[in-house]
């Protein structure tokens, strides 16, 4: 079974309205956890860093402001995408390690934002 | 700064046959480590096969292995006796000391039957 969980898998919103996606670490805890967004045939670029009990880390050229992040426990981060623009619309994608794991890392499913 | 290059946006290769999919990368760190991730269209990364800077025996993981050159900075995915469900996108990707995965462009692999 999955070991990250993220959720929604899929959603579609409206222009302007704001979308959340979890990311969830379900048989280990996870000081940091990490936001990728895909566009269609292109590659995972790394949004942000989540850290749980502080301020997400975010990437060069990543508005913060609009692609809110919040680690409020050691097993959840959560995405959300604020007033939400068609451009917005991608394949959003966490992942996850569990403490002294060396380089196992977990993906979860990934979520399909549609914003219309 | 680190970097990864995939040179072939897609391949095709013929059912049964192996096939090598390229993946170069760039770093100043003496440790580091890379990720070979297949996704199908259903978007999941699925973990292929991973190899250590200080790795000395290149990694094996079934019909998958990855052909480290460390002096050429070059990590490429051979994959054996190819399947149809083989067909998928393929990304070679570098960890970095703070943990962050850096993925090359991808290479979207074609098994014809």
């Amino acid at each position: 079974g999955a070991v990250v969980s993220q959720h929604p898998s899929w959603v579609i919103c409206k222009s302007g309205t704001s979308v959340k996606i979890e990311c969830r670490s379900l048989d280990f805890q996870a000081t940091t956890m990490f936001w990728y967004r895909q566009f269609p045939k292109q590659s995972l670029m790394l949004m942000a860093t989540s850290n749980e009990g502080s301020k997400a880390t975010y990437e060069q050229g990543v508005e913060k402001d609009k692609f809110l992040i919040n680690h409020a426990s050691l097993t959840l981060s959560t995405l959300t995408v604020t007033s939400a623009h068609p451009e917005d619309s991608s394949f959003y994608i966490c992942s996850a390690s569990p403490r002294l794991s060396g380089n196992t890392i977990y993906f979860g499913e990934g979520s399909w934002l549609t914003v219309v | 700064a680190q970097k990864i290059t995939q040179t072939q946006p897609g391949m095709f290769v013929q059912e049964k046959e192996a096939v090598t999919l390229d993946c170069t990368y760039d770093t100043s760190d003496p440790s580091y480590g890379l990720f070979w991730y297949k996704q199908p269209s259903s978007g999941e990364m699925i973990f292929l096969i991973y190899q250590g800077s200080y790795d000395q025996q290149n990694a094996t993981e079934g019909r998958y292995s990855l052909n480290f050159q460390k002096a050429r900075k070059s990590a490429n995915l051979v994959i054996s006796a190819s399947q149809l469900g083989d067909s998928a996108m393929y990304f070679c990707a570098m960890i970095n000391q703070g943990g962050k995965l850096i993925f090359g462009q991808g290479t979207e692999l074609s098994v014809k039957p």
